[in-house]
């Protein structure tokens, strides 16, 4: 099983509500990614957890609190988004260390309204 | 620091022709470089990565990429384009010095004129 699974896949939310992205790999993969991208452009760095600790956040809103329960799960949850914030949020996974390549999930597209 | 550089924002080929995607990388170590593709609305998926063994690396696809140390380069190719081929090429760069990190090129737009 090489892939890393997000859902929902679509989700659209208002200013007010709160909402989770999650995102699950049975890979055995230590590091987890969450990056947001916009249109156009590259995938952005926002965290990362390693074997379950943050590791690094990319000054990143308060709004947006990444959460790793377990070493198969990620999740991201939203609260008091602003329109702004409406991009493709993807995750990824890797075996930690320099060399190796990163498995990303198809992406959740988030729209704020 | 790393860093890489992709020349071309946009690139446009016919159906059959070669396919050239240029990246520069900035290295004070032997780096290990990877391209992905991103079809519209969709996640990233690896062609391709160079971690210090053969210079010359075959992807999926058909695409294959040269590290060249002395030109500090590693450039997408393939032979003969196809229609599928049109997509977001992202060369990347892993960060040595914080090894969590990917540091990602600006893109290049493939486009595929039949």
């Amino acid at each position: 099983d090489t892939e890393v699974t997000q859902t929902p896949k679509h989700l659209v939310m208002g200013m007010t509500n709160k909402k989770s992205l999650k995102c699950e790999q049975h890979m055995g993969h230590r590091a987890m990614y969450w990056y947001k991208q916009k249109a156009k452009k590259p995938p952005e760095l926002m965290f990362v957890y390693s074997y379950e600790k943050l590791s690094i956040n990319e000054s990143v809103p308060s709004r947006f609190s990444p959460e790793c329960p377990n070493s198969s799960l990620l999740n991201l949850h939203l609260h008091a988004l602003q329109p702004e914030d409406s991009a493709l949020y993807l995750c990824a996974s890797r075996v930690i260390g320099v060399n190796t390549e990163a498995f990303f999930g198809q992406g959740t597209r988030l729209t704020v309204v | 620091a790393q860093s890489v550089t992709q020349l071309d924002s946009h690139v446009s080929v016919s159906e059959g022709t070669p396919v050239l995607l240029r990246c520069n990388y900035s290295s004070s170590y032997s780096p290990s470089l990877f391209w992905y593709v991103q079809h519209p609305n969709k996640g990233l998926q690896l062609l391709l990565k160079y971690t210090s063994a053969a210079t010359l690396v075959k992807g999926i696809n058909g695409f294959e990429a040269e590290f060249k140390k002395s030109e500090t380069s590693f450039h997408l190719t393939k032979p003969s384009a196809h229609m599928s081929d049109a997509a977001e090429y992202f060369c990347v760069v892993s960060d040595r010095g914080n090894t969590d990190k990917l540091i990602f090129g600006t893109g290049t737009r493939l486009q595929v004129f039949p």
